[in-house]
């Protein structure tokens, strides 16, 4: 059975600093990765996807994210924080592209100015 | 191009009721798929329809049924509600041509369904 863990349940960065939030998956075949942000209130956005192409992914918002097998993460990055990039993150696995996802338990994003 | 639509945003129901919540996917996709997401979790994967027929299933009891219409709109039906089905309901839509799997799902924005 596949899952994800993302590793701090809320994460506060300094406008401007970096961004990273963690995420750690288990699959028994090679996986389909996703990165989702969710705004209060509205559904999910794709930030961005991994699908065995180029490991280094760049999504949108200036996000990126790295497949790395051997430690079996996709981390998230942004150089530089934004006021607006305050979240809710979650990280996603699959099988089968777009299809049956399984999510983590999310990281809130907090931004202090 | 609309994007994934669902209807209705909120919603309240007695214990013991049923629900019916609909959506509507992005124009040219075919695959439908519910979410449940409990308050303070990510979402859980309910079920998936594509051609009018229900082809994956996560754990869910048999209280939670749906269907898709030939214009690929989709119903989530939630019979004998329990106080834990308050949750956000999500749906998402994707394509699937054959046995090609698409690789991006878009989401609607979710009905918020409140059992009391």
């Amino acid at each position: 059975a596949q899952s994800v863990t993302q590793l701090g349940s809320h994460v506060s960065v300094s406008e401007g600093a970096l961004v990273l939030l963690r995420c750690n998956y288990s699959s028994s075949v090679p996986p389909y990765l996703f990165w989702y942000v969710q705004y209060p209130n509205q559904g999910l956005q794709l930030l961005l996807k991994y699908t065995s192409a180029a490991t280094l992914v760049k999504g949108i918002n200036g996000f990126e994210a790295e497949f790395k097998k051997s430690e079996t993460s996709f981390h998230l990055t942004k150089p530089s924080a934004h006021m607006s990039d305050a979240a809710e993150y979650f990280c996603a696995v699959s099988e089968l592209g777009a299809q049956k996802l399984v999510f983590g338990q999310g990281t809130r994003l907090t931004i202090n100015p | 191009d609309a994007g994934v639509t669902q209807s209705p945003t909120h919603l309240i129901k007695t214990r013991g009721q049923q629900v019916t919540l609909r959506c509507s996917p992005k124009s040219g996709h075919d695959t439908v798929s519910w979410y449940q997401q409990a308050l303070g979790q990510g979402p859980q994967f309910i079920f998936q329809y594509y051609e009018e027929e229900e082809r994956q299933r996560g754990n869910f009891p048999d209280r939670f049924s749906g269907h898709q219409f030939p214009n690929y709109s989709s119903e989530l039906n939630v019979n004998a509600l329990l106080l834990g089905d308050s949750a956000l309901y999500l749906c998402a839509s994707s394509l699937r041509r054959g046995s090609t799997w698409g690789t991006e799902a878009f989401f609607g924005q979710g009905t918020r369904l409140t059992v009391v």
